[in-house]
């Protein structure tokens, strides 16, 4: 069963940091692109960043670029999104999704991110 | 990036067909022929239903179907059930620096 399942979302401060995980089950993963997508209460998505199968090559959207990294280890079959200096306009719910097609074909339930003071 | 204006509602009658707009412009849906639609029910991460304008991955009904003129993409829905009731946000890829532009989101309701 193909399957994403994000992890490490929480409350945290406005300039503090958080990581979050994408664990990925039931596909190669190390020949899929995988990207983040958020969605802030009531908004509609937002997309964030994207890393190529082989974790050489990133893009970010620029409301994050610089303050957030993507990364992968094959080996373990997971994702990682390195959020730096939080702000409040960051909060909202976090998914990975496995990349097909410029498309978003798989998606994990998501993992909410607070920020706030 | 400004996000893809859709409309912010569409209803219609079970069997009833309905169509949701998706309006870019020349740097994104006008420029690629990779937009995309999603469902998404309450509390639910988004499905994806069409990629590359018109396509549909395997399983999902024929019921959808996706079509492109200009800067303006659309998602039409046939034969509407009560399980369409959702929200609907089209997405394409731009040649901004940020990548992929999402829709503003349509909510369907079925009378």
């Amino acid at each position: 069963q193909v399957q994403l399942v994000e992890s490490g979302g929480g409350v945290v401060q406005p300039g503090k940091s958080l990581r979050l995980s994408c664990a990925a089950s039931g596909f190669a993963f190390s020949t899929y692109a995988i990207h983040w997508v958020r969605q802030a209460p009531g908004k509609g998505p937002e997309w964030v960043a994207v890393i190529s199968f082989d974790g050489n090559t990133q893009y970010y959207a620029d409301s994050v670029k610089g303050r957030f990294a993507i990364s992968r280890d094959n080996s373990k079959n997971t994702l990682y999104l390195q959020m730096n200096s939080l702000r409040t306009e960051d909060t909202a719910v976090y998914y990975c999704a496995r990349g097909w097609e410029m498309a978003f074909e798989i998606w994990g339930q998501g993992t909410m991110v607070a920020v706030s003071s | 990036q400004s996000a893809l204006t859709q409309p912010a509602s569409v209803s219609g009658s079970p069997g009833q067909s309905i169509t949701i707009s998706c309006a870019g412009t020349s740097s994104d849906i006008g420029n690629f022929d990779f937009v995309s639609w999603y469902q998404q029910h309450p509390g639910q991460a988004p499905k994806l239903l069409i990629y590359d304008v018109k396509y549909r991955p395997s399983g999902v009904s024929t019921r959808f179907s996706g079509s492109k003129s200009g800067n303006t993409a659309s998602l039409s829905l046939s034969g509407l059930q009560a399980e369409d009731e959702a929200d609907y946000y089209c997405c394409s890829l731009t040649s901004t620096s940020t990548r992929y532009v999402f829709g503003t989101g349509t909510k369907v309701t079925v009378l």
